[in-house]
């Protein structure tokens, strides 16, 4: 089946520095969702994309969904300690009419003040 | 709109107890989606649901496990008997699909369950 393989699992950083984090797929998606998930809560949508080429912002946040379709990226900004948590990306197969997300394993984000 | 609301927050019970989780959609949304994260297995989808009709059930783990949504405006996932491996926490969402939406999956605050 479908799957997302998302990269790193974890990071631990300093405040102020800029993050990183990708997620690539051996299919074909025609919308990538960014996720983020506070301790204890359900994960909150951050970005959507639905373009190949896509490049989106909200805030110090920035996505974009990669030209053949099978990756996509999230860059936090000047990280703060407020953006801890786990960040998930998610692929949706527009060409199934599903409705159904595939999602990937989540990178851990931990900043040090 | 108040979201997707999900009860229990905290269930803790005892094995072989019954489990029963409920949510409520976002009104106007077709589809309903349940998942379970644990730590060894992340977020994994257990069933969804397409204008009230089950549509996927392939996740859900055993018999024990099963889900109704008798309305648009509500939706139950049950546990019979439940073991201590059911231990996790079960989020639901919801979504609109179709032309001019957003496909967008918007997530409760999710039910921790411990099966003691």
């Amino acid at each position: 089946g479908q799957q997302l393989n998302q990269s790193p699992q974890s990071m631990f950083i300093q405040e102020g520095e800029d993050v990183s984090m990708n997620c690539t797929s051996s299919s074909i998606f025609n919308t990538w969702l960014w996720y983020k998930q506070d301790p204890g809560e359900g994960p909150v949508l951050l970005i959507a994309l639905y373009k190949a080429g896509e490049l989106t912002s909200n805030g110090r946040l920035t996505a974009q969904f990669g030209i053949t379709r099978k990756d996509s990226f999230l860059n936090i900004s000047a990280s703060i300690p407020s953006d801890v948590g786990i960040y998930f990306c998610a692929g949706l197969d527009g060409s199934s009419n599903t409705g159904k997300l595939i999602f990937g394993q989540g990178t851990t984000l931990q900043v040090k003040p | 709109d108040a979201g997707v609301i999900q009860s229990p927050r905290h269930e803790v019970t005892e094995m072989g107890q019954e489990v029963t989780l409920r949510c409520k959609p976002i009104s106007g949304h077709d589809y309903l989606f349940w998942y379970r994260q644990t730590m060894m297995r992340g977020l994994e989808l257990l069933i969804y649901f397409n204008n009230n009709v089950p549509i996927d059930d392939s996740g859900m783990p055993e018999d024990r496990f099963s889900a109704k949504m008798p309305n648009a405006s509500f939706s139950t996932l049950k546990i019979q008997p439940s073991e201590p491996r059911d231990s996790a926490v079960y989020f639901c969402a919801s979504s609109r699909q179709g032309r001019g939406a957003k496909n967008i999956q918007y997530f409760g605050a999710g039910t921790r369950l411990s099966v003691l």
